[in-house]
């Protein structure tokens, strides 16, 4: 089945920094999300970006599906933003189960 | 509009019970899919259902079920309960499964002792 790899696994950064996240999955897919996972275990969704670029206040993704990888962006982070970022794709018609990679942990610190 | 909502929040069960856990999706929504977050193995996909058929399973035993009902709220079920059970069960739903965002409710954090 298709592998989702997820890096870095941990960042740290100080408030204010910015930050790349990077999504590699092994095959072609026709359904790509970024989720937000909060101290509590929800999952939010942040976007639901296939192809192409996409922002949403200070942050942004791009997905090069021909090139096999996705890109989350995190522009002047705050704690808030503190927590693990999940990258999850799809490449079944249909009906789509979701395989997620193992996330990126990012802890922002005052 | 409401959120996904799962209950119970938080259950905990000895080996060999059976549990139930209840998702309702946002309304609109008639697909609803599960998954099991552990740290060993990560969000692993158990199943989706549609219109009360389930439409894809995922590569668990079949301890493992689930079911859908006429107003789109579904229950998994997991039988002869064992310690490597012991994760956050997740519940997502989207209009029509397939390819578009996936809402996820709040999770069952299942400990089993």
């Amino acid at each position: 089945g298709i592998q989702v790899e997820q890096s870095p696994p941990d960042l740290i950064l100080q408030e204010g920094a910015n930050s790349t996240l990077r999504c590699n999955f092994s095959d072609s897919v026709n359904n790509l999300q970024w989720f937000h996972q909060n101290p509590w275990g929800q999952l939010i969704n942040l976007f639901y970006i296939p192809s192409g670029t996409k922002q949403n206040g200070r942050l942004s993704a791009t997905t090069v599906a021909t090139e096999r990888y996705s890109l989350l962006y995190i522009s002047s982070s705050q704690t808030t933003d503190s927590g693990v970022y999940f990258c999850a794709v799809g490449s079944g018609g249909g009906s789509e189960k979701l395989v997620f990679g193992k996330g990126t942990k990012l802890t922002v610190n005052p | 509009k409401a959120g996904v909502t799962q209950t119970p929040r938080y259950l905990i069960k000895t080996r060999g019970q059976q549990v139930t856990l209840s998702c309702s999706p946002i309304s609109g929504h008639r697909s609803v899919s599960w998954y099991q977050q552990t740290p060993g193995q990560g969000l692993q996909f158990l199943f989706e259902y549609f219109s009360e058929t389930q439409r894809n399973k995922g590569n668990f035993p079949g301890r493992f079920s689930g079911r859908q009902f006429s107003n789109s709220r579904s229950e998994m079920n997991v039988s002869t309960l064992e310690l490597g059970d012991s994760a956050l069960y997740l519940c997502a739903s989207n209009r029509q499964g397939g390819m578009e965002t996936q809402y996820f409710g709040p999770g069952t954090r299942l400990l089993v002792l």
